[in-house]
């Protein structure tokens, strides 16, 4: 089983409606992280949290919101969705208690909105 | 501003041939830099951490560089494989852990 696990894995779905990406992990890290990924861009931060406690937005938070359900899981949700959130969205995961930053990434959720 | 930036934007190779990708920072303060694999479809896989006092390291046929002086890192893939057609993406992070992503490099390997 994959230690980062997004679903759902494709999603298409209508302009103004809200959805939300799910995201687990059982690696145990308190750190969470949802991006995006758009064609000749790099990854950029949506959301982030450190702990359940804690969220933090990213570089690109407007139109988007998460919920830290639990340690293992941190969901993203589009309130109400418009096109040009089409898009492939990473949920990560890092531990940098090692002094470390290595992040450990779903396979991705690919949304359309149409 | 922190930044990542990679070239080439894409680059095609024979099988078996050598190529090396390349990366500029400006992240400051440094902390390190990691190379990621990521296939198409799939998220990015970790292939090599370079910190401030490393050079070179090596990860079977991927030698990563850095000069921190510069700001550079390199990528260098020996003998390329078709399985090593992916996007490289160059990760620099900054003393809050804070990660800052290239744009990436497209390889495609053709037979």
């Amino acid at each position: 089983d994959a230690d980062v696990t997004q679903t759902p894995r494709n999603r298409i779905t209508k302009t103004g409606k809200r959805i939300m990406l799910e995201c687990s992990q059982t690696k145990g890290h308190d750190r969470m992280y949802w991006y995006r990924q758009d064609p000749g861009l790099g990854l950029r931060l949506i959301y982030y949290s450190f702990d359940v406690k804690d969220i933090n937005k990213g570089e690109i938070s407007d139109g988007y919101s998460v919920s830290r359900q639990a340690q293992a899981k941190f969901s993203l949700s589009l309130e109400s969705a418009i096109p040009n959130q089409t898009a492939l969205y990473f949920c990560a995961t890092s531990d940098p208690g090692q002094g470390d930053t290595e992040a450990f990434f779903g396979q991705g959720t690919r949304l359309t909105v149409v | 501003k922190n930044q990542v930036e990679q070239s080439p934007q894409s680059l095609i190779i024979l099988e078996g041939k050598n190529c090396t990708l390349q990366c500029n920072y400006t992240v400051s303060p440094f902390s390190n830099l990691r190379w990621y694999k990521q296939d198409t479809g799939r998220g990015p896989v970790s292939l090599t951490i370079m910190t401030f006092s490393e050079n070179t390291k090596s990860n079977g046929r991927y030698t990563a560089t850095l000069d921190a002086d510069t700001k550079q890192s390199s990528l260098h893939i020996t003998a390329s494989q078709l399985s090593d057609s992916a996007s490289y993406i160059c990760v620099v992070g900054d003393s809050s852990y804070k990660l800052i992503f290239g744009s990436g490099t497209r390889l495609l390997v053709r037979p």
